[in-house]
């Protein structure tokens, strides 16, 4: 299958500061990425989809100002996540798709494992 | 998205087939069925889609009901690096709402 890569797979951080993730299609072009975070035993919650060339739509109750998306291009989007507090502490991932809408399916990244301390 | 509903837990012996059910009973006429697999400590793996027809690919079968208000994953053999959670999903196939939200899936456990 396509491969997504996301990076970095861990990272410890210091509250009150910045941690920037990216994720990028290896050998497709994404039209639309989504991004998740993941509490412990608890299913994926979306928190965004951003789709080439548009402002990322954000779930209801996620801080847009908080966590920056950009979809910079077809095989690049970052996730930036600012003033970090240790309630952020998550699995956050990455998802592509080559093509608005579901007919093709998406593909995720490994994860980001994020300790703000 | 429409909702799927899952069974929280699943068992099964290994190399025994699997059969994991999803229902979707407020189906749209565009919306695909998804099915994606997480291991633990990983991101989610695509596992198989389709639309009406049953779907086969080295992973897994799909099979759709008639009425398309549930659909089956057939695991034909299971082994231990199977055992996972279970992600069934609507997603609209039509470019308007493009979003992909997952449920609570179907944990499976599989014994030796």
């Amino acid at each position: 299958g396509a491969v997504v890569s996301q990076h970095p797979s861990r990272v410890i951080c210091k509250s009150g500061t910045s941690v920037k993730i990216e994720c990028r299609s290896l050998d497709f072009q994404a039209t639309t990425m989504f991004w998740y975070r993941q509490f412990p035993k608890q299913s994926l919650m979306l928190m965004a989809t951003s789709n080439e060339g548009s402002k990322a739509t954000y779930e209801q109750g996620v801080e847009k100002d908080k966590f920056l998306i950009n979809h910079a291009s077809l095989t690049l989007s970052t996730l930036t996540v600012t003033s970090a507090h240790p309630e952020d502490s998550s699995f956050y991932i990455c998802s592509a798709s080559s093509t608005r809408g579901s007919r093709s399916e998406a593909f995720f990244g490994q994860g980001t494992r994020l300790t703000v301390v | 998205d429409a909702k799927t509903t899952q069974p929280n837990s699943m068992e099964s012996n290994e190399e025994e087939p699997v059969h994991l059910p999803c229902n979707h009973s407020t189906i749209s006429g565009t919306d695909y069925i998804h099915w994606y697999r997480q291991l633990p400590s990983q991101g989610p793996e695509y596992v198989i889609h389709g639309l009406t027809s049953n779907v086969n690919n080295r992973m897994a079968s799909l099979a759709i009901a008639e009425d398309r208000k549930s659909s089956t994953l057939i695991l034909h053999r299971a082994t231990l690096r199977d055992a996972a959670v279970y992600y069934c999903i609507l997603r609209d196939g039509g470019l308007g709402n493009n979003d992909m939200r997952f449920g609570a899936g179907t944990r499976l456990t599989v014994k030796p």
